[in-house]
């Protein structure tokens, strides 16, 4: 367990929905990081916020969205879903978010667009 | 970008065999993890190894960062050892730490 929650395991949807999913980081980390894992793509990273501040920002769509609240759990947005967005999607923290730090990641959210 | 490559795609073993896996990264970095993915899909954290050597069990790392590759070595291999192994590095001038993973290589091990 890497201490790393993200909700729900699964989504099934349509095309054209939005869903979100929502991750908490693990105790004392400030930076959280969304990656996709699809079958084309592999694994890439989409974006990542530090305290509540966007940091970096990947292969992201303008479709999808996402923000950390003060909490610091963090949530990815995705609206006007297509087929090709159906994946594997991970959360992952770390302390800072720089440089020499390993990354934990949670267990993923699987969505599949119909 | 940072370009990750690694080695084989594809690997079946006999339980008990040994296996290197290989990384190999285009540029410096600061940040060099290594996952396995279990059939269930869950990504867990291996080794951090930027640099140097480390043991865990049956599994050890190493990394020669100024000839920009990393080893991932499984000793006495397991059924339970089955999934995909990915490297992984950062890019540090952008400071962000985010992650750029290889196409991984997949292990199958047989009893």
């Amino acid at each position: 367990d890497s201490g790393v929650t993200q909700t729900p395991k699964h989504l099934i949807t349509a095309t054209g929905q939005r869903v979100t999913l929502r991750c908490s980081p693990r105790s004392g980390d400030l930076s959280v990081y969304w990656y996709q894992q699809s079958l084309d793509q592999g694994l890439q990273f989409l974006i990542q916020y530090y305290n509540g501040e966007e940091r970096a920002k990947g292969n992201i769509l303008e479709r999808f969205s996402a923000q950390q609240f003060p909490d610091l759990h963090s949530e990815l947005n995705l609206s006007s879903l297509e087929l090709g967005d159906s994946a594997l999607y991970f959360c992952a923290s770390s302390p800072s978010g720089q440089g020499e730090e390993t990354q934990y990641f949670g267990p993923g959210t699987r969505l599949l667009v119909l | 970008g940072i370009q990750v490559e690694q080695s084989p795609p594809d690997l079946i073993l006999q339980e008990g065999a040994n296996s290197t896996l290989r990384c190999n990264f285009s540029d410096s970095v600061n940040n060099l993890q290594w996952f396995h993915q279990n059939p269930w899909g869950q990504l867990i954290n291996l080794f951090y190894i930027p640099s140097g050597t480390k043991q865990n069990g049956r599994l050890s790392a190493t990394t020669v960062a100024t000839e920009r590759y990393s080893l991932l070595y499984i000793s006495s291999s397991q059924t339970t050892d089955s999934g995909v192994y990915f490297c992984a590095v950062d890019r540090p001038e952008t400071g962000a730490n985010n992650l750029f993973f290889g196409t991984g290589t997949r292990l199958t091990v047989i009893p």
